[in-house]
């Protein structure tokens, strides 16, 4: 059936460490995948996106990976600062709106 | 340019009381989403819109809950009656797409909290 995991549902990094935000997913149909994330008292927004027939994307400071072998995405913080410390989506969407995964909690310390 | 705008930013309404969340999608948009997300559940979609028409209402938990599209710049989220489990905080968001609504970027508003007491 449809639907977007993650694997860890916290993740505390120290400021300037790279992080890493995984996701599964079990819908083959997908044809595009994005990242939000969410501060605070506010709404998702949008960081990146990868499409199927893509392996990897680069954004500013963030990269997202999908190996579609074994349906999993992952975001990776390069350099991760206290404003990074948020929750983050993946999401999925093919040919029904996006799919939200329950989302992982990135503390960073400082 | 102005976002997704969502009223009110925060509600909190008796139990049996009618709940209305009212939102105005970016210009130019043509698919609007109603999401809920509540810590037990995350985001989930309610219902959304491609060219003010509702396409899928599936999300929508019950009777008691009801959306309309009346024109291309807003939409509105009834709760009728309300109850205590209907807290949480309601998303809209909208998004420009061709054919369908995949595969292209969802701008959030900041959201309607409701608590019903």
């Amino acid at each position: 059936g449809e639907s977007v995991g993650l694997h860890l549902p916290t993740l505390s990094v120290q400021e300037g460490d790279n992080s890493i935000i995984n996701c599964a997913y079990s819908n083959s149909a997908s044809d595009y995948f994005i990242w939000y994330k969410q501060e605070s008292g506010k709404g998702p927004q949008f960081i990146i996106d990868i499409r199927s027939n893509m392996d990897k994307r680069q954004g500013q400071r963030v990269t997202v990976l999908l190996n579609k072998t074994v349906k999993h995405l992952s975001l990776q913080i390069a350099a991760t600062q206290p404003g990074d410390s948020a929750v983050y989506f993946c999401a999925r969407s093919g040919n029904t709106p996006l799919v939200f995964g329950k989302g992982t909690r990135l503390s960073v310390i400082a | 340019d102005a976002g997704v705008i969502q009223s009110p930013r925060h509600e909190v309404t008796e139990m049996g009381q009618e709940v209305t969340l009212r939102c105005k999608p970016i210009s130019g948009h043509n698919s609007l989403f109603w999401y809920r997300q509540t810590m037990m559940r995350g985001l989930e979609l309610l219902i959304y819109f491609n060219n003010n028409v509702p396409i899928d209402d599936s999300g929508m938990p019950e009777d008691r809950f009801s959306a309309k599209m009346p024109n291309a710049s807003f939409s509105t989220l009834k709760i009728q009656p309300s109850e205590p489990r209907d807290s949480a905080v309601y998303f809209c968001a909208s998004s420009l797409v061709g054919r369908g609504p995949s595969g292209n970027t969802i701008y959030f508003g900041e959201g309607s909290w409701l608590t019903v007491v």
